[in-house]
């Protein structure tokens, strides 16, 4: 699976949008782009995912770069809770095995 | 509703004793399943996965195991237990095409 890039850590204050950016210039074609959370203590949470098109769902949106080179994970307004990693993973359609999780991106939100 | 279980939640075992975490996954068949540690401040590792019963894929040779006696069930093992196993366990689950994982609440391990 290729890699992905994501910043250490962004901050945010609560209500306001958040956009957490992933870079992924090595994608390939059959790659999807998936979204993880994991709040403190807890397992991870799927966030979304995408292979060309934007998509929307109730937790978040995800921006996917024309190119496929990048993509965006959009909170529209931050609360509290959303305080955590977020992890940019990408996965080939054809591969039934693991999610390769890098460092991914600590989300402090400010009240 | 499909929901994943695992126990316990936390577990401290001495150095040379066995381990054995229990993962087992309702509302759903066939799942794709997974064993994932993390270890303290650092990224999710896997270490085993399995598409069906009897089937185990090790992603990483060390003292561990995995077990899957039925089709919703997973077990993690090891003889011996290593100061190097601490960290927190986690099962997750999903279905044939993977895309979507969903993990259970984890085991957090301390090896003494």
């Amino acid at each position: 699976d290729a890699k992905t890039t994501q910043p250490n850590s962004m901050e945010s204050n609560e209500e306001e949008p958040v956009h957490l950016p992933c870079n992924h210039s090595t994608i390939s074609g059959t790659d999807y782009i998936h979204w993880y959370r994991q709040l403190p203590s807890q397992g991870p949470e799927y966030v979304i995912h995408g292979l060309t098109s934007n998509v929307n769902n109730r937790m978040a949106s995800l921006a996917i770069a024309e190119d496929r080179k990048s993509s965006t994970l959009i909170l529209h307004r931050a609360t509290l809770r959303d305080a955590a990693v977020y992890y940019c993973i990408l996965k080939s359609s054809g591969s039934a095995r693991q999610l390769t999780f890098g460092s991914g991106t600590q989300l402090t939100v400010l009240p | 509703s499909q929901t994943i279980h695992q126990w316990p939640a936390t577990l401290v075992q001495p150095v040379g004793s066995p381990l054995s975490l229990e993962c087992t996954v309702e509302g759903t068949s066939n799942p794709n399943l997974y064993w994932y540690r993390q270890a303290a401040g650092r990224g999710l590792q896997l270490l085993f996965y399995s598409v069906g019963i009897g089937q185990i894929s090790s992603e990483v040779p060390q003292n561990l195991s995995a077990s899957r006696p039925q089709d919703r069930q997973f077990i993690l093992s090891s003889k011996k237990l290593l100061l190097s196993d601490s960290g927190f366990y986690l099962c997750a689950w999903s279905g044939l095409a993977g895309y979507e994982q969903y993990f259970g609440p984890g085991t957090r391990l301390t090896v003494t």
